[in-house]
């Protein structure tokens, strides 16, 4: 079946423009993470949802990101007024449940601020 | 607090040769762990897990990695190196009760020689 999509798969913006970054989680998974992995780093967690829970929103780094997800389905990850330290790799994951730890990864967004 | 330790950034080896990818984990309770393989331009995809039971765990493409809990370590091995092993590899703890979101190590790159 499908993976997790991502898009656009790169993203160029001005200093100080919104954007936004789509993901489309497996079909029937109900748990969806995003990350970011800043050039030679490691991933560093941002948001987590899980169905209609509150979602865990402890690895957003500023109020300038925020993020959405509609049911089990499409989520969407803003970032406002982005800043050139903002430039990374942006991946989502997917996995069947609460209880899932076995993550699925999009390809990513990779997003360059000039 | 939890994290991942991965002390090499850069190893390089031959084709054929045995690999050893060293990770160190610091984690309150029995840890869930994971290894997973980017390579370029590529999501992540997950080569093995371990949960509970037998500490030495089969993964795909070959690698295989062991639990060790008085060294508090989880090292990737594979006996014979491709070329088509290189990438970067990400260890990853499983996340605190309530939060799904897995911990990832910074990496080890790896370069295969002919």
């Amino acid at each position: 079946g499908a993976g997790v999509s991502q898009s656009p798969s790169n993203k160029v913006t001005e200093k100080g423009k919104d954007v936004e970054l789509r993901c489309d989680p497996i079909s029937g998974h109900t748990a969806l993470y995003w990350y970011r992995q800043r050039l030679g780093q490691g991933l560093e967690f941002l948001i987590y949802f899980q169905g209609n829970s509150a979602p865990d929103k402890s690895g957003l780094p500023s109020d300038r990101f925020s993020a959405e997800r509609t049911g089990e389905s499409v989520s969407t990850l803003t970032i406002q007024r982005t800043q050139q330290e903002d430039s990374a790799v942006y991946l989502c994951a997917s996995t069947p449940g609460p209880g899932g730890y076995e993550q699925y990864f999009g390809p990513g967004t990779r997003l360059t601020v000039t | 607090a939890q994290s991942v330790t991965q002390p090499d950034i850069h190893i390089t080896v031959s084709e054929g040769a045995s690999l050893e990818l060293r990770c160190n984990y610091s984690y309150g309770a029995t840890p869930y762990l994971f290894w997973y393989v980017q390579s370029p331009g590529q999501g992540l995809q997950l080569l093995l897990k371990y949960f509970s039971g037998d500490t030495l765990v089969q993964g795909i493409k070959g690698f295989e990695a062991e639990f060790k809990r008085s060294q508090s370590s989880f090292n990737l091995r594979k006996p014979s190196v491709h070329w088509s092993d290189a990438a970067e590899y990400f260890c990853a703890v499983g996340a605190l009760p309530g939060r799904r979101a897995l911990t990832f190590g910074s990496g080890t790159r790896l370069q295969v020689q002919p």
